[in-house]
């Protein structure tokens, strides 16, 4: 079951912040975060476990609210690097198994 | 350093020419698997292996044959390529899961004509 990401794509000054949504119909285990600069790899980001849980990584925070089935991705005061296309994979309970979402892709402008 | 290579990076061939590609990791993973990303769709598990002689099917499995006789490499084969194969191609690698933190290779862009 893949979840929805919302928006698909998002196009933000340098500074301002945005947040990206990762939806799910069915209960979540753990949601994971990645990044994908264009024409690169993937890079991880951080992985939240079931509990509400908060992390960091720079400027760039995420929560896992569990009764909702979805996770939130925070950029706070975007920098250019921050571009890029962002995918969470969603680990539903008793599955142990990721599936992707189709992504949002971020463009940050001077 | 650590990484996942993959080759070849770009790839262009035609319907039904058999075709291989490679991927290794140095880092002694345990799991790894394969994805393709096509626009909208996001990243599709292709194959998966947990162990060396371990693979499994991913979401979407039809066309594609893995092997996994090392722990290191991990080739994805299309024996018989056709169009709607035409995709980005990602490899990954993790210590014991796709729960864990994946570690993705370069990428390789098949066309098939």
């Amino acid at each position: 079951q893949q979840p929805v990401q919302s928006p698909q794509a998002v196009i933000l000054r340098e500074g301002e912040d945005a947040v990206i949504n990762c939806s799910s119909s069915k209960a979540l285990y753990s949601v994971h975060w990645y990044r994908q600069k264009h024409g690169e790899a993937p890079v991880f980001l951080m992985i939240l476990l079931k509990g509400g849980e908060q992390k960091g990584h720079e400027k760039i925070s995420a929560s896992f609210n569990e009764k909702k089935q979805q996770s939130s991705l925070y950029l706070t005061a975007s920098q250019l690097s921050y571009s890029g296309t962002y995918f969470c994979g969603t680990e539903i309970q008793g599955a142990q198994k990721l599936v992707f979402g189709q992504g949002t892709r971020l463009t940050i402008n001077p | 350093e650590a990484q996942v290579t993959q080759n070849p990076r770009y790839l262009i061939t035609v319907t039904g020419k058999k075709l291989t590609v490679t991927c290794s990791q140095n880092m002694n993973h345990e799991y790894m698997s394969w994805y393709r990303q096509d626009p909208g769709l996001g990243l599709r598990q292709i194959y998966y292996s947990m162990n060396v002689e371990v693979t499994d099917k991913g979401d979407v499995p039809e066309g594609y044959k893995v092997s996994r006789k090392e722990k290191r490499n991990f080739p994805l084969i299309l024996e018989s390529p056709s169009p709607n194969q035409t995709s980005l191609y990602f490899c990954a690698s993790s210590l014991f899961g796709d729960q864990d933190e994946q570690f993705f290779g370069p990428g390789t862009r098949l066309t098939v004509l």
